[in-house]
């Protein structure tokens, strides 16, 4: 069965320490798709990045990097920098394959973990 | 181009009654995927529809249902309201391109509908 991880529930930080949010997820699917998501209190899920299974390639965007490490399917996040409009929870999401053949993935996430960025 | 849309944004209800919650998908985009969320069970897949045809179902009762329509448009509806079924519906769009049957593109959400049921 799909499980994701995410061991953190809160993290609180003081604006421009680093932080990481871990993630750790199990699946039986060679072919998957990890996400990771940012809701702030509005409440809408905003898209951060998306990594497909076939690609351990990390990724920097400006203060985000991202580091995907399939032998220990792990895909953790970090926030350089932290700035007091990072605070949000972040959810870390599995996709996977559509089983139907047709139509999108259904995504599997995390519980979350609040991040609360101190000025 | 505008975001995923979900109207309305607040409602509340009794319990018994039933409720209609719609979502209007990116422009282009023919999957919609609605997803529920609460504090004590988090954020749990319900269902997703592509050329107005349910294609995949979480792990939910029947009281829960959806259709999409021909512009890709879709309605949940929760009959029999119960008290647990108080939280945050979203609904998420993607792209399955013309001539394509599958896509694993990203799944893009609304703001939600924060349905309370007293």
């Amino acid at each position: 069965a799909q499980k994701v991880t995410q061991a953190q529930t809160e993290i609180s930080v003081v604006e421009k320490e680093d932080v990481t949010l871990d993630c750790v997820y199990e699946t039986r699917d060679t072919t998957y798709y990890l996400f990771w998501y940012k809701q702030p209190p509005s409440g809408e899920l905003v898209f951060l990045i998306r990594r497909n299974s076939f690609d351990e390639q990390n990724e920097i965007s400006g203060r985000y990097s991202w580091n995907f490490q399939k032998s220990t399917s792990s895909f953790n996040f970090t926030i350089t920098a932290s700035q007091v409009v990072d605070s949000a929870v972040y959810f870390c999401a599995l996709g996977d394959p559509p089983y139907s053949g047709a139509g999108s993935y259904q995504l599997t996430f995390g519980k979350g973990t609040k991040l609360s960025v101190i000025p | 181009k505008a975001g995923v849309t979900q109207t309305p944004r607040y409602l509340i209800k009794t319990r018994g009654q039933q409720v209609t919650l719609s979502c209007s998908p990116i422009s282009g985009h023919r999957s919609v995927s609605w997803y529920q969320q609460t504090p004590g069970q988090g954020l749990q897949f319900l269902f997703e529809y592509f050329s107005e045809t349910q294609r995949n179902k979480g792990n939910f009762p029947g009281r829960f249902s959806g259709r999409q329509f021909s512009n890709s448009r879709s309605e949940m509806n929760v009959s029999t309201l119960e008290l647990g079924d108080s939280a945050l519906y979203l609904c998420a769009s993607s792209l399955v391109p013309s001539g394509s049957p599958s896509s694993t593109d990203t799944q893009y959400f609304g703001p939600g509908t924060r349905l309370t049921v007293l």
